[in-house]
């Protein structure tokens, strides 16, 4: 059985780009969350899907936005890339009875850099 | 707010020795906590959670935690470490809207023979 899986595993891009990131949840989730990590920090928030609805947002800018499939899998878009953007963002997903995140799966993420 | 702060960025011990990663929470109300352990190239892994049941709480690999109201406190331990436990450890609360989860800046744990 497949964990979460992200894609691509690195990205290089340049400022004012646009990139998009990939993540397939576990078999069996239906709720992804994304998370963005900075070098040397904890993974901060940045919203979760269900239902290919955005059910709760952290605090980033509207450059983030995202998207969530019929078949659960999702999508994080950012545009206007910004030298800050460099980060691992994580995607992660939860089974349906888990709704409060007891149960989080992380997939192994995607570096991103920008220059 | 929910917030947590661990409080070594950094832990070198030897191995078969204690481990003690601190973390201390803040939360307005009974906070759900959690350990996460980060391996290089690999995705966060759930070690233990607390959910009020129980304020010692025993997760996976032999660690365990537990939780200290008194003190705010959510220390992990471990009474032996193994060098497969060199990772980073990330002490987590859960947000108040009750979906996001809260990652403090992290341990690095460096375990030497």
């Amino acid at each position: 059985d497949a964990g979460v899986t992200q894609s691509p595993t690195h990205l290089i891009k340049t400022r004012g780009q646009q990139v998009t990131l990939r993540c397939s949840p576990k078999s069996g989730h239906d709720t992804v969350s994304w998370y963005q990590q900075a070098l040397g920090q904890g993974p901060q928030f940045i919203f979760q899907y269900y239902e290919e609805e955005e059910r709760q947002r952290g605090n980033f800018p509207d450059r983030f936005s995202g998207h969530q499939f019929p078949n659960y899998s999702s999508e994080l878009n950012v545009n206007a890339l910004l030298l800050g953007d460099s980060a691992l963002y994580l995607c992660a997903s939860s089974h349906p009875e888990s709704s409060t995140n007891e149960k989080l799966f992380f997939g192994s993420g995607t570096q991103l850099s920008v220059l | 707010a929910q917030s947590v702060t661990q409080l070594d960025s950094h832990v070198s011990v030897s191995e078969g020795t204690p481990v003690l990663l601190r973390c201390n929470y803040s939360s307005s109300y009974s906070p759900s906590l959690f350990w996460y352990v980060q391996h290089p190239n690999k995705g966060l892994q759930l070690l233990l959670k607390y959910t009020s049941a129980a304020t010692l709480v025993k997760g996976i690999n032999g660690f365990e935690a537990e939780f200290k109201k008194s003190e705010t406190s959510f220390h992990l331990t471990k009474p032996s470490a193994h060098m497969s436990d060199a990772a980073e450890y990330f002490c987590v609360v859960r947000g108040q809207a009750g979906t996001a989860l809260i990652f403090g800046k992290g341990t690095t744990l460096s375990v030497s023979s």
